[in-house]
């Protein structure tokens, strides 16, 4: 089975402070993504990335920046983190564009 | 237009039925299609994805597909109340590897 693993359940950061989110996938995918998801607007994307150091912006990319040094690790960085920040973030891995998408446990992050 | 539309919902059912689920998108080059259940407080859940026109059967559930009315829709045969959840159309289109989600329709199956 495809594990997605994300390093936080539940996270509290205040306004302004710099907030890694951390995702890991053990399938050797090579495309990993990045949503939020908020009640009423549903699923969107913020970045993706096909390939190791590659990145493409999704629909809401606005605050946030991506990182893929390893290809099995992908993070999210809030640089400077605001209210309307504070969502539930989820991450998934796919081996191809076209196949399945996985996702892990989601982070709820709250922003204070 | 929305790009994914689901029946709204919530949908009720009672134990044992079908429950029927469905899903409109607007790119007709569409070519791969999700369902994923979501129960409250968790991330979704793949549960059926489907290719090709017709039907894809799975346990329970069964996924249809016609391009042509560009339409998906999902049954659950002899619905129990593990079911209940938040279910999740998603498509991915011609913007390559663009995963779009419908809102979701929430399913209750009550005993």
């Amino acid at each position: 089975d495809v594990k997605v693993t994300q390093s936080s359940r539940y996270l509290v950061k205040r306004t302004g402070e710099k907030v890694f989110l951390e995702c890991v996938q053990d399938m050797d995918h090579e495309n990993m993504f990045w949503y939020r998801q908020d009640p009423g607007l549903g699923l969107r994307l913020i970045y993706f990335s096909y390939d190791v150091k590659m990145k493409e912006k999704g629909d809401i990319p606005e605050g946030y920046s991506v990182s893929r040094e390893k290809k099995e690790r992908f993070s999210l960085i809030l640089e400077s983190a605001s209210t309307n920040q504070t969502s539930m973030y989820l991450c998934a891995s796919s081996s191809s564009l076209n196949q399945p998408q996985h996702f892990g446990d989601g982070t709820r992050l709250s922003i204070l | 237009q929305k790009e994914v539309e689901q029946n709204s919902g919530p949908l009720s059912v009672p134990e044992g039925a079908i429950a029927s689920l469905n899903c409109t998108y607007s790119d007709r080059g569409s070519q791969s299609f999700f369902w994923y259940r979501q129960y409250s407080g968790k991330s979704p859940e793949l549960i059926m994805f489907i290719y090709s026109n017709g039907d894809k059967e799975d346990g329970r559930f069964t996924a249809q597909l016609n391009k042509a009315s560009q339409y998906v829709s999902l049954l659950i045969r002899d619905s129990q109340p593990s079911d209940s959840a938040t279910y999740l159309c998603a498509v991915i289109g011609t913007s390559y590897g663009k995963l779009t989600f419908g809102q979701g329709t929430i399913l209750t199956v009550h005993p």
